[in-house]
């Protein structure tokens, strides 16, 4: 099994629905990140998570939110979708010298 | 703020050519540096990374990077290159001394020709 899962793995909404993707991992790390992919961009940072009760922004948290339910789970919520929320969004774990990606979240908001 | 700068978009190789792809990086102190590749429809998978020592990284699937304190980068190469190491390749600096924080470049995809 995977270390690092991602629900669903596609998904495609409309304008203005609320969505969230998942994430769950099983290698016990207390860190744990989210990231959008788009083309031309690299991967940038939307949230991030050292433990339980530590939760922090980054470079592109407006229109995202994140829940920390369990040191294994670390949902990202888009509250309102808008179409420039397509992307790829990874999920990611680490220790001190290197972080762990999931597979991917493909979303498409029409 | 770190930053990490890979100057090329798109590179096309022959099958069994070498390889070299840029990265420039942005950090006040001493770096840590990744090298990453996602293959189509994966996430991405740890190709190498440099801490300190010895500045010449050897990593998986052949792949080595060097890392150039004067001239801010950390190129990665692979002497021979296969068909199935076409993929997307990103470099990424990590702040405070580890991987808890990473800033990523923009990644050059790899299209390799038979």
């Amino acid at each position: 099994d995977a270390d690092v899962t991602q629900t669903p793995r596609n998904r495609i909404t409309k304008t203005g629905k609320r969505i969230m993707l998942e994430c769950s991992q099983t290698k016990g790390h207390d860190r744990m990140y989210w990231y959008r992919q788009d083309p031309g961009l690299g991967l940038r940072l939307i949230y991030y998570s050292f433990d339980v009760k530590d939760i922090n922004k980054g470079e592109i948290s407006d229109g995202y939110s994140v829940s920390r339910q369990a040191q294994a789970k670390f949902s990202l919520s888009l509250e309102s979708a808008i179409p420039n929320q397509t992307a790829l969004y990874f999920c990611a774990t680490s220790v001190r010298d290197e972080q762990f990606f999931g597979p991917g979240t493909r979303l498409t908001v029409l | 703020a770190q930053s990490v700068t890979q100057p090329d978009i798109h590179i096309t190789v022959s099958e069994g050519a070498s390889l070299e792809l840029r990265c420039n990086y942005s950090y006040g102190a001493t770096p840590y540096l990744f090298w990453y590749v996602q293959s189509p429809g994966q996430g991405l998978q740890l190709l190498l990374k440099y801490f300190s020592g010895d500045t010449l990284v050897q990593g998986i699937k052949g792949f080595e990077a060097e890392f150039k304190r004067s001239q801010s980068s950390f190129n990665l190469r692979k002497p021979s290159v296969h068909w199935s190491d076409a993929a997307e390749y990103f470099c990424a600096v990590g702040a405070g001394g580890s991987a808890r924080q990473l800033t990523f470049g923009s990644g050059t995809q790899l299209t390799v020709l038979p």
